[in-house]
């Protein structure tokens, strides 16, 4: 089975200093990986995407990841924080035919001024 | 987004009680998925479907149940509610075609039980 692990419950960062969430993944097979965030009481939006193409993979807002099987690991940058971005960040694992999804339990951003 | 709605967006209802959540889909994706959110737990999921009629269990399934009797549509039902079924749920839907791997979700129901 799979399962991910974000590895920081919150992080907290100044407006305009980089932003780093760390996500690592457990897998059986090359997974494909999902970053999503979520504005306080609103749905679920789809940040970016890894699905075995380029390693590097960029998202929305600024948004990138990368991909990196030595480590297991996924983990969410931007280089620049803005006030918008404080939200929470889930990373997401999908099973080997894409039927199910597995969420980590998510990363509050918390944005100061 | 995939054109996704929910309803109820809220509801508050006693132990005991039976509940039935929508959730509608506009995209005739093939696949929909049914998730509660917790905090600490991100989301889990409880349901899913893969066409009309097909059904299979996910992670925390016990005391849950799912219909679709059509494509747009997929119920949730909790048969009896208890107060740990308090909780925000999520649908979700995805296209079957090839490479899209992409779920899309709805704005969540905030389901509380006193």
């Amino acid at each position: 089975a799979q399962s991910v692990t974000q590895l920081d419950s919150h992080v907290s960062v100044s407006e305009g200093t980089p932003v780093l969430l760390r996500c690592n993944y457990s897998s059986s097979y090359s997974p494909s990986l999902f970053w999503y965030v979520q504005h306080p009481n609103k749905g679920l939006q789809l940040l970016l995407k890894y699905t075995s193409a380029a390693t590097l993979v960029k998202g929305i807002n600024g948004f990138e990841a990368e991909f990196k099987k030595s480590e297991t690991s996924f983990h969410l940058t931007k280089p620049s924080a803005h006030m918008s971005d404080a939200a929470e960040y889930f990373c997401v694992v999908s099973d080997k035919g894409y039927s199910t999804l597995t969420f980590g339990k998510g990363t509050m951003l918390l944005v100061s001024p | 987004d995939a054109g996704i709605t929910q309803s109820p967006r809220h509801k508050v209802t006693e132990t005991g009680t039976p509940v039935t959540l929508r959730c509608h889909q506009t995209e005739n994706h093939r696949y929909m998925y049914w998730y509660r959110q917790d905090p600490g737990h991100g989301l889990r999921l409880i349901h899913y479907s893969y066409g009309v009629k097909d059904t299979d269990k996910g992670e925390v399934s016990d005391g849950y149940s799912v219909s679709r009797s059509k494509t747009e549509d997929f119920l949730l039902t909790l048969e009896s509610a208890t107060s740990s079924q308090t909780s925000v749920y999520f649908c979700a839907s995805r296209s079957r075609d090839r490479g899209e791997e992409t779920q899309y979700f709805g704005p969540g129901t905030r389901l509380l039980v006193l």
